[in-house]
């Protein structure tokens, strides 16, 4: 059974710093990795998505690295911004029938200005 | 192209009652997937709806049901309305095909409070 962790459950941090998120995972047959990020009492928001055959992935601000064989994602932000507030779930879906999603509880993050 | 909509945003509802949630699937998507997120935790899988049949269900009592539609929207019904059914519920919209599995594109979700 697919089990994701995700390390620490909050942080903060004041603004300008880099800063890196982690989540790992027990079963490393995943169909692809992907980190959301989610304001409070709204939906999710995809950032990054790794399919398995790939290492990382680059958005602005944000790289997302993975690592099947040691069953853990990184995410890492450049120069933090106060808007970087938020919460940060990684998610990872499997090869099953249905292509289900498991999710992380995330790691709350806040950026001081 | 729309997004994936659904509604209603918010729903207050007392114990024991029913409720129907609504999903609409992103244009040229075919299989809907529906998430519970209680407060402080990560989204956990309700059930999937592929052409209009349930394709997998996770740990969930029958009093969750749901439907799809040919076009491709959905429903999730809640029986017997329970406290801890009070949750975001997210529904999120892909296409499948026998050989490619699309990423899902989340809705904004309906916040559900039982009383």
């Amino acid at each position: 059974k697919q089990e994701v962790t995700q390390i620490p459950a909050a942080l903060s941090v004041p603004e300008g710093e880099n800063l890196v998120l982690n989540c790992s995972f027990t079963d490393s047959a995943i169909y692809n990795l992907q980190w959301f990020r989610q304001d409070p009492g709204k939906g999710l928001t995809s950032l990054l998505l790794i399919q398995s055959s790939q290492r990382e992935q680059t958005s602005g601000r944000l790289n997302a690295s993975l690592d099947k064989s040691s069953g853990r994602s990184t995410l890492y932000i450049a120069a933090s911004q106060p808007g970087d507030s938020a919460t940060y779930l990684c998610a990872v879906m499997g090869y099953s029938s249905a292509s289900k999603i498991i999710f992380g509880s995330g790691t709350r993050l806040s950026i001081r200005p | 192209e729309t997004g994936v909509t659904q509604s209603p945003t918010h729903l207050i509802k007392t114990r024991g009652q029913q409720v129907t949630l609504r999903c609409s699937s992103q244009s040229g998507h075919n299989t809907v997937s529906w998430y519970q997120q209680a407060l402080g935790q990560g989204p956990q899988f309700i059930f999937q709806y592929y052409r209009e049949e349930e394709n997998g269900r996770g740990n969930f009592p029958p009093r969750f049901s749901g439907l799809q539609f040919p076009n491709y929207s959905s429903e999730l019904n809640v029986n017997a309305l329970e406290l801890d059914d009070s949750a975001l519920y997210l529904c999120a919209s892909s296409l499948m095909t026998k050989l490619y599995t699309d990423t899902q594109y989340f809705g904004p979700g309906t916040r559900l409070t039982v009383l």
